[in-house]
């Protein structure tokens, strides 16, 4: 497996103000995404994190939103920007490891996020 | 074609009783399917997994029994317990050629009662 962990673990912020969450894993990892998850929802992609490349982002997110960065194979950050009552979500970062045959993926415990 | 249709939304059983959740998908390219568990406040957990390969996995109380030609899929949690009272999750993806984006059901919510 691979332990994941987030900081902050939550966050309460004014709209307008930006928040960076960082991710930490304990082993190099091939691949780590960010997700965000709302209340009683389902898990919904944001972006893939490529190491020393810009992330690829999936439909309905952009760079200057959420910007994202990976400088290494253990660690990556999210930024939400410009914040509103809408960003106030739960955010995880989640990695793959590769294994013998199918890279399993884990999660973070998840940064909540309260925008005011 | 991408969705995973995840039933029921939530569930509540008896403590010692069988819980059963069930998943259905639409893309045969599809070759790996886990399933996550939730708690309140907590990053999903990998509970257990399966390839099309095997029809049913069992690891302690959690068994996945799986229908290829149906394309559906189901988590089984025997002698249920008070402690597994979560949200669950399955989920699907190809391998072939690399690393596939994962596509997430919408969650059942367990609740055991004792």
């Amino acid at each position: 497996s691979a332990v994941i962990s987030q900081k902050p673990s939550r966050d309460i912020c004014q709209r307008g103000t930006s928040l960076t969450i960082q991710c930490q894993v304990d082993s190099q990892v091939t691949m780590m995404f960010w997700y965000r998850q709302q209340p009683g929802q389902s898990l919904t992609l944001i972006a893939t994190a490529n190491q020393g490349s810009e992330a690829t982002y999936e439909s309905g997110f952009v760079i200057d939103k959420f910007p994202i960065s990976r400088p290494n194979l253990t660690f990556s950050t999210l930024t939400v920007s410009n914040m509103s009552p809408e960003d106030s979500s739960i955010y995880l970062c989640s990695v793959v490891k590769q294994g013998p045959e199918v890279g399993e993926q884990y999660f973070g415990p998840g940064t909540r996020l309260t925008v005011t | 074609q991408q969705q995973v249709k995840q039933s029921p939304q939530s569930l509540i059983v008896q403590k010692g009783g069988i819980s059963i959740i069930n998943c259905a998908y639409e893309n045969t390219a599809f070759d790996y399917f886990p399933w996550y568990q939730q708690f309140p406040g907590k990053g999903p957990a990998l509970l257990i997994a399966i390839r099309p390969d095997v029809s049913e996995k069992k690891e302690g109380r959690f068994t996945i029994s799986f229908n290829k030609s149906a394309k559906q899929f189901s988590l089984h949690i025997m002698d249920s317990q008070p402690g597994d009272s979560a949200t669950y999750f399955c989920a699907a993806r190809k391998t072939p050629g690399g690393y596939q984006k994962v596509t997430f059901g919408t969650g059942t919510k367990l609740q055991v009662i004792p």
